[in-house]
């Protein structure tokens, strides 16, 4: 069983258009976090969210809003779609960092975008 | 600003030797330092945690070093196979706050046959 799934692994779509990837993690925890890794391999964080706290990234940009419809999903909407917005984004999920600050992370495979 | 530093150049080493990876950072006080591992096309996964107070740790093949003086991490691969290529990264999470963790660029390990 895949612990921390992403779907779908590929999106190609056109620039101003509406997207979502999703995730679900199995692993029991708290935590869901998205990562963007941009073309020089940079993984930059760009939401933490547990039950209790959204913490965005404020160099994200709006159009980028993670919804959580339960503790083992947090899915990432993107709004109009820019050619800066290429990148591979993945999905993690922790322990909750508050009760047990060293746990590691487990990442999804990532989703590749890529905005025409 | 925080700086997270490792080498962004490839390292290339022959198989058998030992492959040590640095990881530098600067304005942070990090309660703790995680290693992971990244191969292409997939996400990183966790290899190892040294807490502030720990000088090194050791798994299998593995160790990290940590010296908050210097503000530096080693990771060292002993005896490297060629299945040992790849991305490594180091993470650093802050004390309290968020305790969110921060990525550095990552190093490519390439370990010759």
């Amino acid at each position: 069983d895949t612990a921390v799934s992403q779907t779908p692994k590929y999106l190609v779509t056109q620039m101003g258009n509406d997207k979502s990837i999703k995730c679900e993690q199995n692993l029991g925890h708290d935590t869901m976090y998205w990562y963007k890794q941009d073309s020089k391999k940079f993984l930059k964080i760009m939401f933490s969210y547990n039950n209790k706290e959204l913490i965005i990234n404020e160099t994200v940009p709006n159009r980028f809003s993670p919804k959580s419809p339960d503790k083992a999903h947090l899915n990432l909407h993107i709004n109009s779609l820019e050619l800066g917005d290429s990148a591979v984004y993945f999905c993690a999920s922790s322990r909750d960092p508050g009760l047990v600050a060293t746990g590691e992370l487990f990442f999804g495979e990532g989703s590749r975008l890529t905005v025409l | 600003s925080q700086k997270i530093e490792q080498n962004s150049e490839a390292l290339n080493i022959q198989e058998g030797k030992t492959a040590t990876l640095t990881c530098n950072y600067t304005n942070y006080s990090p309660a703790y330092l995680q290693w992971y591992r990244q191969d292409p096309g997939r996400g990183p996964v966790f290899l190892l945690l040294i807490r502030e107070n720990e000088k090194e740790k050791r798994k299998e093949r593995l160790k990290v070093t940590f010296d908050t003086t210097l503000k530096q991490s080693l990771f060292h691969i002993t005896a490297s196979q060629p299945a040992d290529s790849a991305t490594y990264l180091c993470a650093l999470r802050p004390k309290g706050g968020s305790y969110i963790p921060t990525f550095g660029r990552g190093t490519s390990l390439i370990v010759h046959p």
